[in-house]
């Protein structure tokens, strides 16, 4: 089982659609999660970073925390053509250490116009 | 980039050459990272430095070293390049007592 488990999709939707992006972990002791944004030919742009169970919002975007679950989500209201890229998940903590950070393989969003 | 800048950006070697990364930062970070990203395996660490002469491994260390003579300076080194080791590479930095990381613009390295 991978560490850190992502569809890599493609996901498609409309644009001005709700986009939820989803990643699930395997280490228990993960404390810390965060989601990437990577465009194509570019590198990840930290956009969210999560630490407690529920829900934080940073404008369109809002990431979502279920440690009983594992699991960690995105979700992207009224999506837009400039959300088009792929979405890393990516996980610290627990047996890796403080400062090591795991990354899934990504989920690739279309947005639709 | 965060302050993060990385040289060369492409490069082309052939097989059995030596080949040397640079990563810089400008952000007097503690900790850098060298990943490398391919197709089907996302990122993976394959040396991180937590301190100027402080290395250890990463999960892909085997044809790879790294030094940091310099809080700025993380320099990744393939002793004897090979196809395999065909990538894009990329740096990160973060803070002490941070795991957030922030990634330099990266470095196309082809192996033929």
């Amino acid at each position: 089982q991978k560490e850190v488990e992502q569809n890599s999709g493609p996901l498609s939707v409309p644009e001005g659609a709700i986009a939820s992006l989803n990643c699930t972990y395997s280490d228990r002791g993960s404390q810390s999660f965060f989601w990437y944004r990577q465009y194509s030919g570019k590198s990840p742009e930290l956009i969210m970073s999560i630490y407690s169970n529920g829900d934080k919002e940073d404008g369109r975007f809002t990431a979502q925390l279920n440690k009983a679950s594992q699991y960690v989500s995105l979700l992207i209201r009224d999506s837009q053509p400039s959300d088009s890229a792929t979405y890393l998940c990516a996980v610290n903590g627990g047996s890796g250490g403080y400062q090591k950070v795991t990354f899934g393989i990504g989920t690739k969003l279309q947005v639709i116009p | 980039d965060a302050g993060i800048t990385q040289s060369p950006r492409h490069k082309v070697t052939e097989t059995g050459t030596p080949v040397t990364l640079r990563c810089h930062q400008t952000e007097n970070h503690r900790y850098m990272y060298w990943y490398r990203q391919d197709p089907g395996h996302g990122l993976r660490l394959i040396h991180y430095s937590y301190g100027v002469k402080d290395t250890d491994k990463g999960e892909v260390s085997d044809g790879y070293s790294v030094s940091r003579s310099k809080t700025e300076d993380f320099l990744l080194t393939l002793e004897s390049a090979t196809s395999s080791q065909t990538s894009v590479y990329f740096c990160a930095i973060s803070e002490s007592g941070s795991p957030e990381q922030y990634f330099g613009p990266g470095t196309r390295l082809t192996v033929t």
